[in-house]
């Protein structure tokens, strides 16, 4: 059974830095590429980060150049470290696995909350 | 690729049949997925490729299109289908996701 466990959310004042992981299990983490979806408090699911299995990573604009996604197959982590916090990026973090036969995301984790607040 | 979702909320009753249609800026071929989501949780993957359901997913679930249309049918609504559905898709890893369509009790 694929899990997906993230950890390390919280409260951080704005300008501050969290890193976010998701521990993986029940499949084979190398081969698949990961991401980082969020959601904010009452509004709609935004895609943050991916990074293939060959280790190319991919940003959304709102997060390009102040997060960065990273993983070690080794030992079947997902992190996301996310630096220069702003109050919009309060949001649930979820990790989610990538389908690339199908462009879709069959697995979830529950999530963390990330708030950023003074 | 932005994917426009409509309605983004919808009052229906349990036994009736629902659409959910989401538009793609640009054409995606059939890679467009759907998923539900209930408050508190993760979202789940229903349907993927536009229209292949999930094992497990209800029969009462459907989709289609491709291109740029494309379509999420609930044939006969039941109690535990009330939840906020999104589209997505992915392309060269870049995820984008509809606004969301939330679907209430009438």
């Amino acid at each position: 059974e694929v899990q997906l466990l993230e950890s390390g959310g919280g409260l951080v004042q704005p300008g501050g830095s969290l890193r976010v992981s998701c521990a993986a299990s029940g499949f084979s983490f190398s081969t698949y590429a990961m991401s980082w979806v969020r959601q904010a408090p009452g509004k709609g699911l935004e895609w943050v980060s991916s990074m293939s299995s060959g280790g190319n990573t991919y940003y959304a604009d709102s997060v390009k150049g102040r997060f960065t996604i990273s993983r070690d197959n080794s030992k079947n982590t997902l992190w996301l470290q996310m630096n220069s916090l702003r109050v919009e990026d309060t949001a649930v973090y979820y990790c989610a696995k990538i389908s690339s036969s199908t462009n879709s995301l069959p697995s979830w984790g529950q999530g963390t909350l990330v708030t950023v607040s003074s | 690729i932005q994917l426009t979702q409509s309605p983004s909320s919808l009052s229906a009753s349990v036994g009736d049949r629902v659409t959910i249609t989401c538009r793609a800026s640009q054409g995606i071929s059939s890679y467009l997925a759907w998923y539900q989501q209930k408050p508190g949780k993760a979202p789940k993957l229903l349907i993927y490729t536009a229209s292949t359901l999930l094992s497990g997913v209800p029969s009462r679930f459907s989709g289609s299109g491709s291109g740029t249309d494309f379509t999420l049918t609930i044939s006969s609504l039941q109690p535990e289908d009330f939840a906020t559905y999104y589209c997505q898709q992915l392309s060269s890893f870049l995820i984008t996701f509809g606004q969301g369509t939330r679907l209430d009790i009438k």
